[in-house]
Order: C-alpha cells, then structure tokens, then sequence
C-alpha cells in the first residue's frame, strides 16, 4: 500500500523563528491534507492540497504531485503553534493514510 | 455550521458497561467515519458510512458497534471493552466517500479509559 512518511520526526524551535515539515509519498493520490492535532487532541484541518501552493497568514504549504511531496512551512512560530502535524492523503482504494507526523514544540 | 461535534469529550467506563459515543454535523457531508488513535500515534480508520451505510469495516471487533441513525449522526456503541481500547475516539466527516476533491472534518474527539 501507500507509504506516507513525515520529516522531521520531532522539532523543538524557538519562538519566532521558521521552519518547513516534508511529507513524502510512494504513489500518486487523489487528495493531501495537512493537519495541526493540538495538545487536546483536536485534529485542525490547515490545508486540502493535493497540488500546487496555498497560503493561510503564517502557514502556507506546497505539494508538488508529480515528485511525491509535500512541504508545509510555518514561519514565526508561536507557542501555539505547539503540537502534531500530520500529512494525510488518500490512495486508491479511497482510504485516508496518516505519516506519523512532526512532533513540534515551539518554547518561549 | 463548519464543524464536526463529538460527545462526551471524555469517558470512564468499567469493562462491564455500555456506553455510546456521540457524533454530529450539520454540513451536509453525506460520509462519516470513525478513527482510534493510540497516545503518539497517528489515526486508524475504524469504520466508514457513506449515504448512511456501512461502506467499511477495518476488522473492528464486534465490540464496537457503529450506527448511522441519518445523514447527520453518528454513533459508536461501546460493550464489554478491555483496558488495551483506551483510546482517543475521532469522528470525521467528508462531502462523499469517493469523492475527489473535498478534505475531511475532524471532531475534537472522546478521550475514552477503559479500567
């Protein structure tokens, strides 16, 4: 089946500063989603972009179909930025795959 | 409306007891489904309802027993679980199972414990 996997694993930052999430996948799909899982375990929706570049104020993500990527950039990270990040896409047989996310921690 | 609603937002349950999860929306999504996540794992797919039938069951025990009583609800029946299904239980929602083009809806999810 598909493989989706995340880089990196985890992340410590500090405030302000900037940083790019990689989501690689083994074959093409119909849909890819970043996602943001806060400290109470709500699953965000941040992006729907099976292909091309959006942006949302701070965050902005680009997914290049054709190489297999995904790439999710946060620029002046706040604490509450703090949390997982998943990439989620759905393959063939129309079944959402989760990566194992980025854990991020953003401190003061 | 934009949001997928889940209660209780936490649950303590005794392996002898029935209780029920709880999940709505009000978007009109014609598919929902339901998710477990392990603490530091991501999301697994239980179940899947599209137009109100069961499209998919992951090889969930029977234990669990979802029910889609109309295009709006969902709900999971919990009966005689073990303490290794403690768990954050997800709801989500999406316009249509197979479906291309439209992203999923999460609930903020049931914090469940098993003792």
């Amino acid at each position: 089946g598909i493989q989706v996997e995340q880089s990196p694993p985890d992340l410590i930052l500090q405030e302000g500063a900037n940083s790019t999430l990689r989501c690689n996948f083994s074959d093409s799909v119909n849909n890819l989603q970043w996602f943001h899982q806060n400290p109470w375990g709500q699953l965000i929706n941040l992006f729907y972009i099976p292909s091309g570049t959006k942006q949302n104020g701070r965050l902005s993500a680009t997914t290049v179909a054709t190489e297999r990527y995904s790439l999710l950039y946060i620029s002046s990270s706040q604490t509450t930025d703090s949390g997982v990040y998943f990439c989620a896409v759905v393959n063939r047989d129309d079944k959402i795959i989760f990566g194992k996310g980025t854990r991020l921690h953003i401190l003061p | 409306d934009t949001e997928v609603t889940q209660t209780p937002k936490h649950l303590v349950m005794g392996m002898t007891n029935k209780k029920s999860l709880k999940c709505e929306q009000h978007m009109g999504h014609r598919a929902m489904y339901w998710y477990k996540q392990k603490a530091k794992k991501p999301p697994e797919l239980m179940f899947v309802y599209s137009y109100e039938k069961l499209s998919i069951n992951e090889s969930v025990p029977s234990r669990f027993s979802p029910e889609c009583p109309n295009s709006s609800l969902l709900n999971l029946h919990l009966h005689a679980l073990q303490p290794e299904d403690s768990a954050l239980y997800l709801c989500a929602s999406s316009q249509g199972y197979r479906v291309s083009g439209y992203g999923y809806t999460f609930g903020s999810g049931t914090r469940l414990t098993v003792v």
